[in-house]
């Protein structure tokens, strides 16, 4: 059974902060993502990473880095937080296509 | 890129009654379109996906249709039960390293 955790299911920093958001998958995908979710925006994607220190902007990387120095772990990294970052972020890993999503962290800039 | 369009925003129907679920996609060259079903304060879960060199595939209640021509992916849910209440996402990919999801839908089954 794939499991892909989320280091935190809530988050509360302040504006200006470092956010560091991690991710682990137990079952050696190589694809590991990450999407912000918004209500009415449905599943936007962020950054997604097909092997070990590799990565691709997907289609909202501004004012977001990633970093893969594992293939099980996918960092997702708000270098200064702003409010228009609150949001809930998803993580997940795929092999083969088939997606499976992290439990999410809901993140809240104040 | 890819633009992935989904509709109804919001869908009640009755229990034991059909939903269907509409997606649009525009790059043909998209081949892989899965369904994802999130309920309220959990992750998504894929339900059923089909690819493009199939036009349906039915698992118990659930089916997807995929029109190529039309460039247009259903969901179907017969005999809804409360259980199936939840958001549905669409979504297409070409590639499996990305994914465009549609904006989703609200689905209530009332009792």
């Amino acid at each position: 059974d794939v499991k892909v955790t989320q280091s935190s299911r809530y988050l509360v920093k302040r504006t200006g902060e470092k956010v560091f958001l991690e991710c682990v998958q137990d079952m050696d995908h190589e694809n590991m993502f990450w999407y912000r979710q918004d209500p009415g925006l449905g599943l936007r994607l962020i950054y997604f990473s097909y092997d070990v220190k590799m990565k691709e902007k997907g289609d909202i990387p501004e004012g977001y880095s990633v970093s893969r120095e594992k293939k099980e772990r996918f960092s997702l990294i708000l270098e200064s937080a702003s409010t228009n970052q609150t949001s809930m972020y998803l993580c997940a890993s795929s092999m083969n296509y088939e997606q499976y999503f992290g439990p999410g962290t809901r993140l809240t800039v104040t | 890129g890819e633009n992935v369009e989904q509709h109804p925003s919001t869908l009640s129907v009755q229990e034991g009654d059909s939903a269907v679920i509409k997606c649009t996609y525009s790059d043909s060259a998209s081949n892989y379109f899965p369904w994802y079903k999130q309920e309220l304060g959990k992750r998504p879960q894929l339900i059923i996906d089909i690819r493009s060199n199939v036009g349906e595939k039915k698992d118990q209640r659930i089916a997807v249709t995929l029109n190529k021509t039309a460039k247009h992916f259903s969901l179907h849910i017969t005999e809804t039960q409360p259980e199936d209440s939840a958001v549905y996402f669409c979504a297409a990919s070409e590639t499996g390293n990305q994914f465009y999801f549609g904006t989703g839908t609200s689905l209530t089954v009332i009792p």
